[in-house]
């Protein structure tokens, strides 16, 4: 069963705007993951960040975890058109279990 | 870093085939593997997980007879989708890791006619 739900499902920005996505969860979490996925492609693993840290920073991404609202959020700054990918967050319950993602869609 | 290969990355098969997808740890040893199910436009669903030396867990719903998982190494599972038919048709991702995060495949895209 899935884990975290994403929304918004799809977002359409133009090059240079912030993208932000959230992701919310049903249990209590270790840690929250933050995967992009090109289409056809693998995950590839963006940022981790445990139930006792509130935000994170990695370049132009920022994830923030509220643990008492069960949410998460990815803010991509200064977007870019290699940044449209698929975006998903994942809980560790004893596995992984994933949202149902984000379409991201950048503009050139 | 770590790097997960899958192999391999496009079937496509008649109705009736097994298929055999390998999902290898290149550079560090995993114990525990995991296999995933994505059809166009959806989340990862988690199918099972492999255990090196042991029977797989299997997720409710996935039929362990239909979808056979070896996790013979510790560096190798595979999965074996038996008889496959065309509703069978899906992008398989595994996963392997000893700590989060998780290292992905890049997954394997099965078509059966």
């Amino acid at each position: 069963s899935q884990q975290g739900e994403e929304d918004p499902q799809a977002l359409s920005i133009q090059e240079g705007e912030n993208a932000t996505m959230n992701c919310s969860y049903k249990t209590s979490i270790n840690n929250l993951q933050w995967y992009r996925q090109n289409s056809g492609r693998g995950l590839v693993h963006l940022i981790l960040i445990r139930s006792n840290e509130r935000e994170k920073h990695s370049g132009r991404l920022r994830v923030t975890l509220d643990t008492s609202k069960k949410s998460s959020s990815l803010l991509i700054t200064a977007s870019r058109a290699a940044d449209t990918a698929s975006y998903f967050c994942a809980t560790d319950v004893g596995d992984m279990r994933f949202g149902a993602g984000t379409r991201l869609t950048v503009k050139p | 870093g770590a790097v997960v290969s899958q192999h391999p990355s496009w079937v496509i098969c008649k109705s009736g085939t097994s298929v055999k997808i390998e999902c290898r740890s290149l550079d560090f040893q995993a114990t525990t593997m995991f296999w995933y199910r994505q059809f166009p436009k959806q989340s990862l669903m988690l199918m099972a997980t492999s255990n090196e030396g042991s029977k797989a867990t299997y997720e409710q719903g996935v039929e362990k007879d239909k979808f056979l998982i070896n996790h013979a190494s510790l560096t190798l599972s595979t999965l074996t989708v038996t008889s496959a038919h065309p509703e069978d048709s899906s992008f398989y991702i595994c996963s392997a890791g000893g700590a989060q995060p998780q290292h992905f495949g890049d997954g394997t895209r099965l078509s059966i006619l």
